[in-house]
Parts: structure tokens; C-alpha cells; sequence
């Protein structure tokens, strides 16, 4: 079974910073990849598709990139409401297997 | 815009069985999509559990799968979630969510299940 790995667990930034977060999957998963963004009391949201497609009405400070076992969430310039736990998800078509990462807290520096 | 809503018991007996509800308005639940269920321990990650769909085909987590029941009622835009024989690591906020090309794009707000006696 493939393991998706967050890194780090906490990331401490400004408001008004870069964020990086990253994701990676012990053997290659493509461009199969998602990240979700999850605040505190709330369900995830999906803020990227395919690795690098922002889902609908999702603003354009969130980037992703990466493809095959090494992905990366940019975040632009963080503002207040950013600040959550960010998990990323694969997917396998066959068997259908669909797999979170540990999730990475991100918190105001 | 779709909406989903979890719904049932909060609290459950150990060896017991839970069963949720997750009701489908904005859309039709034999639209094409897979429908899901997703849990996530208190402070932990999150845990796919299995999916549906309208035909009634279903997929489920190899590590769940000897416990898990889920079923689509299409007459009330429904599926819902029997896992049994619970036990305290059973406990989480349990989502319904539809599924889109592999991810999950509209989510149910989530309901806290507890197993105690």
C-alpha cells in the first residue's frame, strides 16, 4: 500500500509570508495527488486537483506542483484565514484505495 | 451546489453497530458520482472508509471491509453506513462526501461517534 508522508508536521509562518508544504508518496502516484484544507470544527476542502488544478473558487495564492512521488502546496502570502491543517490524498484506480497523508498544521509565527 | 448531511446516532455501545445517514440535496445521487464515507479520529488524520454507487457497486478499505455495510437508497437520495462490532478506536467524526475523478469535492459537516458503555 502506498504511504503518503507530510512534511513537517507544524510549519510556524507570518501573515503575509510564502508557505511550502510538502507530500510524498513511497512509490510513484503520478499526477494522482490532491490537497485539502481543513480548519478547526470544519469538514476538508478541496484546494487542488491533479496535482496542480485549483478546484472551483480557489483563490490564486494556492499553487500545487510536483508529479510521481515529490509534491509541493504553495501558499503565496498567507493571510489570517489560511492558518489550518493542509492534508494531501492519492488516489488508486484499481483496487479504488484513496489515501490522506498525516496532515501538516499550519500556524501564525 | 450539492449538499450532504450525516445524520444518526452520537453515541454507541462497544461490539455494537453504528449506522449513519447521509441525505443528498442539490443533486441527484444517480448523477454519475461515487458517494463516500470518510472518518477521522479526534485529533488524528483522515481514514477512507468506502464508497457507493447508485447501481449499488461498492469498494471498501481493505482494513475496515469485514465490517462494513454501505447502501444507497435512491428513492430518498440516500446512503448510509453500517459499521459493526465497534470498539473505542472506532471513535471519530464520521463525513459523507462525493466523490470526483478521485477526490472528494463536496463534503456532509461531519458527526461525532463515540463508542462507550
Amino acid at each position: 500500500e502506498i504511504v503518503m508522508t507530510q512534511s513537517p508536521a507544524t510549519l510556524s509562518v507570518s501573515p503575509g509570508e510564502r508557505a511550502t508544504l510538502s507530500c510524498r508518496a513511497s512509490q510513484s502516484v503520478s499526477s494522482n495527488l490532491a490537497w485539502y484544507q481543513q480548519k478547526p470544527g470544519q469538514a476538508p476542502r478541496l484546494l487542488i486537483y491533479g496535482a496542480s488544478t485549483r478546484a472551483t473558487g480557489i483563490p490564486a495564492r494556492f499553487s500545487g506542483s510536483g508529479s510521481g512521488t515529490e509534491f509541493t502546496l504553495t501558499i503565496s502570502s498567507l493571510q489570517s484565514e489560511d492558518f489550518a491543517v493542509y492534508y494531501c490524498q492519492h488516489y488508486d484506480n484499481w483496487p479504488p484505495m484513496y489515501i490522506f497523508g498525516q496532515g501538516t498544521k499550519l500556524e501564525i509565527k | 451546489q450539492v449538499q450532504l448531511q450525516e445524520s444518526g446516532p452520537g453515541l454507541v455501545k462497544p461490539s455494537g453497530t453504528l449506522s449513519l445517514t447521509c441525505a443528498v440535496s442539490g443533486g441527484s445521487i444517480s448523477s454519475g458520482h461515487w458517494w463516500t464515507w470518510v472518518r477521522q479520529p479526534p485529533g488524528k488524520g483522515l481514514e477512507w472508509i468506502g464508497e457507493i454507487y447508485h447501481s449499488g457497486n461498492t469498494n471498501y478499505n481493505p482494513s475496515l471491509k469485514s465490517r462494513v455495510t454501505i447502501s444507497v437508497d435512491k428513492s430518498t437520495n440516500q446512503f448510509s453506513l453500517k459499521l459493526s462490532s465497534m470498539t473505542a478506536a472506532d471513535t471519530a467524526v464520521y463525513y459523507c462526501a462525493r466523490k470526483w475523478s478521485g477526490y472528494f469535492d463536496y463534503w456532509g459537516q461531519g458527526t461525532l461517534v463515540t463508542v462507550s458503555s
